[in-house]
């Protein structure tokens, strides 16, 4: 089992719509959890980082994490084209010394 | 945040020959990072560069193959050595800040290397 498990996608919505990207970790002592999205042929740049359990809302963008099901998301409100990205789920485990550890990303494609 | 530069950004390589992977940060950094992101793929860590003493090495990869310096807390290299076309992919530096330390972490472009 992965650490960090995310749905590939392509997941497609339309402009204005809201997308919702999910994501399951596997070590129950995870304390932190961090959304990047990474554009075709760029970097990844980080957009949100969650702690507690909860919603976290930052704009356009809302964070959400359970630690009870081990489960984060990542909500986008009024989806853009612009938003059409690889979006990665990361977590800093409870024995891996602060290291960070990314999903394999899910695509999400807004469609005009 | 952090301007972040790597070099080179893009090369092609000969099996078996090795290549060093720079990169300057443009200011003082505790945590650095190298990551890979084969094609189609997410990051995978390779090592943590620390300043002044050997890199800590995951799972998977050796010092052997991949050697990281830290001469200071704004530069890094890593070398892919004895390449082979396994090791065809993008190579990326990276710095953490912030409450999060590791986890906020800001990328350089990445260094995509094709191996022939």
């Amino acid at each position: 089992q992965k650490e960090v498990e995310q749905n590939s996608g392509p997941l497609s919505v339309p402009e204005g719509a809201i997308a919702s990207l999910n994501c399951t970790y596997s070590d129950r002592g995870s304390q932190s959890f961090f959304w990047y999205r990474q554009y075709s042929g760029k970097s990844p740049e980080l957009i949100m980082f969650i702690y507690s359990n909860g919603d976290k809302e930052d704009g356009r963008f809302t964070a959400q994490l359970n630690k009870a099901s081990q489960y984060v998301s990542l909500l986008i409100r009024d989806s853009q084209p612009s938003d059409s990205a690889t979006y990665l789920c990361a977590a800093i485990g409870s024995s891996n010394t602060g290291k960070l550890i990314f999903g394999q990303g899910t695509t999400l494609q807004v469609k005009p | 945040s952090a301007v972040i530069s790597q070099k080179p950004s893009r090369d092609i390589c000969q099996r078996g020959t090795s290549l060093t992977i720079q990169c300057q940060v443009d200011s003082q950094v505790t945590m650095m990072f190298w990551y890979r992101q084969q094609p189609g793929q997410s990051l995978t860590l390779i090592a943590t560069a620390n300043q002044g003493s050997e890199a800590t090495y995951e799972s998977g990869f050796v010092i052997d193959k991949f050697p990281i310096s830290r001469p200071n807390l704004t530069f890094s290299t890593l070398t892919v050595s004895n390449m082979s076309p396994e090791d065809s992919s993008i190579y990326l530096c990276s710095v953490g800040f912030g409450q999060g330390g590791t986890g906020e972490l800001f990328f350089g472009e990445g260094s995509r290397l094709t191996v022939l």
